[in-house]
């Protein structure tokens, strides 16, 4: 059964290092989400991808953080550099093909990234 | 904007008995809206939708929600709780740009 995977599971760095995050969407699904949990803010929309575009990152410190779709099935986030404050759980969600002006419906979950930045 | 609201950090039900959560949002035309449910180190699973139509929502493992237009509530309800049902709950909403927002979440205990 389809699912979005994440690598890796998890990830222990020392401040300052460089931390990439790798997703792999559904075959077929054609946006991609990435997002942020932690217990003081909850979930946090990061960016937001369509047919690898990007169409929102707002919701990403610009200095540190990018993220970017190489191709179809891969989506990655990179911290650089990483602060103790980066320390939480990155959810990638991706979802089904979509037309131009249709909304956006279910989203597909990956398990996570746990990153602990020291 | 669009916005989605979780009342209760926390719900606290007695098994057998039935449950709700609460969710109120706030969209500019006809909304979208979801169930997510999150169980320990795992990744959120989508539980239910309203698009259109019946104003009740049936999803997975018993679930069911309720859109209340007139009061912007889309509550999610289980008639008997089971243990196994405790976890997070996520509501979340789509207006119209294409983007899901999602509430804070409610933990849901469930006593044994």
């Amino acid at each position: 059964d389809a699912r979005v995977t994440q690598t890796p599971r998890h990830k222990v760095t020392e401040m300052g290092q460089e931390v990439t995050m790798r997703c792999q969407p559904i075959l077929g699904h054609n946006t991609v989400f990435w997002y942020r949990q932690t217990m003081m803010q909850g979930l946090e929309l990061l960016a937001y991808f369509r047919n690898r575009a990007p169409l929102d990152d707002s919701g990403m410190p610009k200095d540190r953080f990018s993220a970017e779709m190489p191709d179809a099935t891969l989506a990655t986030l990179k911290i650089q550099p990483s602060e103790p404050r980066d320390s939480a759980v990155y959810f990638c969600a991706s979802g089904p093909e979509q037309g131009a002006f249709s909304v956006q419906e279910t989203q597909y979950f990956g398990p996570g990234t746990r990153l602990l930045v020291l | 904007a669009q916005s989605v609201a979780q009342p209760e950090d926390q719900v606290n039900v007695a098994e057998g008995n039935p449950l709700t959560v609460k969710c109120t949002y706030s969209v500019s035309g006809n909304p979208y809206l979801f169930w997510y449910v999150q169980y320990p180190n795992r990744g959120l699973q989508f539980l239910l939708k309203y698009i259109t139509g019946d104003n009740l929502v049936k999803g997975s493992y018993g679930f069911e929600a309720e859109f209340n237009k007139s009061q912007t509530s889309f509550h999610l309800k289980k008639p008997s709780a089971l243990v196994s049902d405790s976890a997070l709950y996520f509501c979340a909403v789509n207006g119209r740009d294409d983007k899901i927002i999602f509430g804070k979440g409610t933990r849901l205990h469930i006593l044994p």
